[in-house]
């Protein structure tokens, strides 16, 4: 079965770079989630796209912004880096359910950051 | 909001010994509440997940959860500790909100540590 496509997997910048992570989420799935995950830390909510619409925002910083294209996919750019940017960037996806119906998210491989 | 507690940071069990990794939630709406294991270096695996069906909850590789409403708790149990089941735990919870699900919100971890 398809999974949740994230590239590149590894990816080394240099401070005040940019950076741009690309999401393909499973098919028919309309909610996409990015988090980030610092060492030793657990997962912290970006920003979420149900639909192509930003639909939920976490702690991502304003140096970072996201979006959802027509096909369904999703980019997220951060520039101007900083060290403490060096993470694992994780993008999911799932059917968002309504109504009181629970759905689970489904996790990429995530795309490791490092920033020198 | 929705928050997880996850009440140890590190568990360490004997091979063979029964595993208890803790886990309480609070939520505005109905949750839906996932475990996930995250080996070094690796992805987030869905173990298990209580989306409002059967209270208890089975999993793989010998996991199970049950979803204690009135103790807002949903503890991961293991008969046995495998070798292999060395690695973090996440205790994952999500509003079932009426306009729609929200986004995953993540406890702190738990680090469990199996000795031959």
């Amino acid at each position: 079965a398809a999974g949740v496509i994230q590239s590149p997997r590894h990816l080394i910048k240099e401070k005040r770079e940019t950076a741009t992570l690309k999401c393909y989420p499973i098919p028919r799935h309309d909610t996409v989630y990015w988090y980030q995950q610092g060492p030793g830390q657990d997962p912290q909510f970006l920003i979420s796209f149900y639909e192509k619409m930003q639909s939920d925002k976490g702690s991502i910083p304003d140096r970072f912004s996201a979006q959802q294209f027509s096909d369904y996919h999703s980019e997220l750019n951060m520039s101007s880096l900083e060290l403490g940017d060096s993470a694992l960037y994780f993008c999911a996806s799932s059917l968002r359910g309504r109504g009181g119906v629970g759905t689970e998210a489904f996790f990429g491989q995530g795309t490791r950051l490092t920033v020198v | 909001a929705q928050s997880v507690t996850q009440l140890d940071s590190h568990v360490s069990v004997s091979e063979g010994t029964p595993v208890l990794l803790r886990c309480n939630y609070s939520s505005s709406y109905s949750p839906s509440l996932f475990w996930y294991v995250q080996h070094p270096n690796k992805g987030l695996q869905l173990l298990l997940k209580y989306t409002s069906a059967a209270t208890l909850v089975k999993g793989i590789n010998g996991f199970e959860a049950e979803f204690k409403k009135s103790e807002t708790s949903f503890h991961l149990t293991k008969p046995s500790a495998h070798m292999s089941d060395a690695a973090e735990y996440f205790c994952v919870v999500s509003d079932r909100a009426p306009a729609g699900n929200t986004p995953l919100v993540f406890g702190k971890g738990t680090r469990l540590s199996v000795i031959a």
